[in-house]
């Protein structure tokens, strides 16, 4: 699988869009980039994935550049509730899913 | 639905000690993961089923056995506790279909300390 890269940490203002950016500059063709929370010490909980177009959900939207190689999850109206660890994946065929350390994104009042 | 549930939630074991944890899902998942977590890191896989008597080793197997008997159950057997093993386990369930994962559903994560 292919591996991914996100800032350690990011801050967002309560009630603005927060934009969490990923690097998966080695991503085959039929690889999906899945998108995870974890907020505090839970399990992480599924957010939202794509393989080629942009995806939107309740929870977010995933833009996908034309070339795979990088992805931005975006949170329209973060709250407070939205601090939390949020991990990039790649992954397709093979089950074996590489999680890096992941974005911690803190929501400020 | 209850989705994944484990058992225990803490344990304390000393070192040299042999333990279960347990993993149940209800949503009739073909695909069951065990991790691991060490403090401020991501996910590591320890072993993984992709389907009932099918199972195979991960990242970081050494210590650690699984079975699969029925589709519902994905138990973690720990043998000879060290404190290396000291981590929060998690368990995780997704359908795969159509050559790709989906999305994984995550048990509250079990939190095993080894003195």
């Amino acid at each position: 699988d292919a591996k991914t890269t996100q800032p350690t940490s990011m801050d967002c203002a309560e009630g603005r869009a927060a934009n969490l950016p990923c690097n998966h500059s080695t991503i085959s063709g039929n690889e999906y980039v899945y998108w995870y929370r974890q907020i505090h010490s839970q399990g992480p909980q599924y957010i939202i994935h794509g393989l080629k177009n942009n995806e939107t959900n309740e929870m977010a939207s995933l833009i996908i550049t034309e070339d795979r190689k990088s992805s931005t999850l975006i949170l329209p109206h973060a709250t407070l509730r939205d601090t939390a660890v949020y991990y990039c994946i790649v992954t397709g065929s093979n089950y074996q899913l590489i999680w890096g350390a992941g974005t911690k994104l803190i929501i400020k009042p | 639905n209850a989705g994944v549930t484990q058992t225990p939630k803490f344990r304390i074991l000393k070192i040299g000690q042999s333990m279960t944890l347990q993993c149940t899902q209800d949503m009739n998942h073909n695909y069951m993961y065990w991790y691991r977590q060490d403090p401020g890191m991501g996910l590591k896989l320890i072993y993984y089923s992709v389907g009932a008597g099918i199972t195979d080793k991960g990242e970081v197997p050494n210590g650690y056995n699984v079975s699969r008997s029925t589709t519902e159950d994905f138990p973690l057997r720990l043998e000879l506790a060290a404190p290396s093993q000291t981590s929060v386990y998690f368990c995780a369930s997704s359908l795969y279909s159509r050559g790709n994962t989906g999305e994984l559903f995550f048990g509250e994560g079990s939190r095993l300390t080894v003195l």
